[in-house]
């Protein structure tokens, strides 16, 4: 089974905080893609990694996709209640088209 | 969520009706997929279409489920004889080109609400 799994499964933070979430798999990824979901609504993507050891940042969001392309990670500095939501990661293991999900890390920060 | 529409948006069916969901993608995507999202749990795919074929429907229960995506109109997933297991979050998404291995993101809907009574 190809999964991914992500950690922590959830996550309280003052604001202010730094953090790191994690995406973690046995499968090589052509591409990873990280969302995030609201109460209620579906998930919007946030960023798309592709090249191994890639990083890209998203104003206070730093996404890096492992060198081997099984994981990747996001890194949030200074969070701010706004950042509040699900963080999904996703991507098509084996180069294939079907994206599978991981369980998500619920990030909560309190003002 | 880049104009993919659904309804609707919450939908209540007792148990042995019928539901029909709808997904309209951003206009100019041709490619659209539907997942079940389960409380407190991540999106399990279900079927990708493009206009007219089914591409994959590995993650969609053999019975009971359909899905179609006709030349003109919305993605309908179809769910006969509804059971409380189905009461779930259906999200449709769309792309502009083949997901996943081209890297090309997926647009999400709102997602349809259904509660099995």
């Amino acid at each position: 089974t190809q999964l991914l799994e992500q950690s922590p499964q959830f996550l309280s933070i003052q604001e202010g905080e730094n953090l790191t979430v994690y995406c973690n798999s046995s499968s090589v990824f052509s591409s990873l893609q990280w969302y995030r979901q609201e109460p209620g609504e579906g998930p919007v993507l946030l960023v798309t990694v592709v090249t191994g050891g890639e990083v890209k940042k998203l104003k206070r969001l730093t996404f890096q996709f492992g060198d081997a392309r099984k994981d990747s990670s996001l890194h949030i500095t200074a969070a701010q209640p706004g950042d509040t939501g699900l963080y999904l990661c996703a991507g098509a293991p084996g180069g294939g088209f079907k994206t599978i999900f991981g369980a998500g890390t619920r990030l909560f920060v309190k003002a | 969520n880049a104009g993919v529409m659904q309804n609707p948006r919450h939908l209540v069916r007792r148990r042995g009706q019928e539901a029909r969901l709808r997904c309209s993608p951003v206009k100019g995507h041709s490619h659209v997929y539907w997942y079940r999202q389960l409380p407190e749990e991540g999106l399990k795919f279900m079927v990708y279409l493009q206009k007219e074929n089914i591409i994959d429907e590995s993650g969609m229960p053999k019975e009971r489920f359909s899905a179609e995506f006709p030349k003109e109109g919305p993605s309908i997933l179809r769910i006969q004889q509804v059971v409380r297991g189905d009461s779930a979050a259906y999200f449709c998404a769309s792309s502009p080109n083949q997901g996943g291995q081209g890297g090309s993101a997926e647009y999400f809907g709102p997602g349809t609400r259904l509660t099995v009574t």
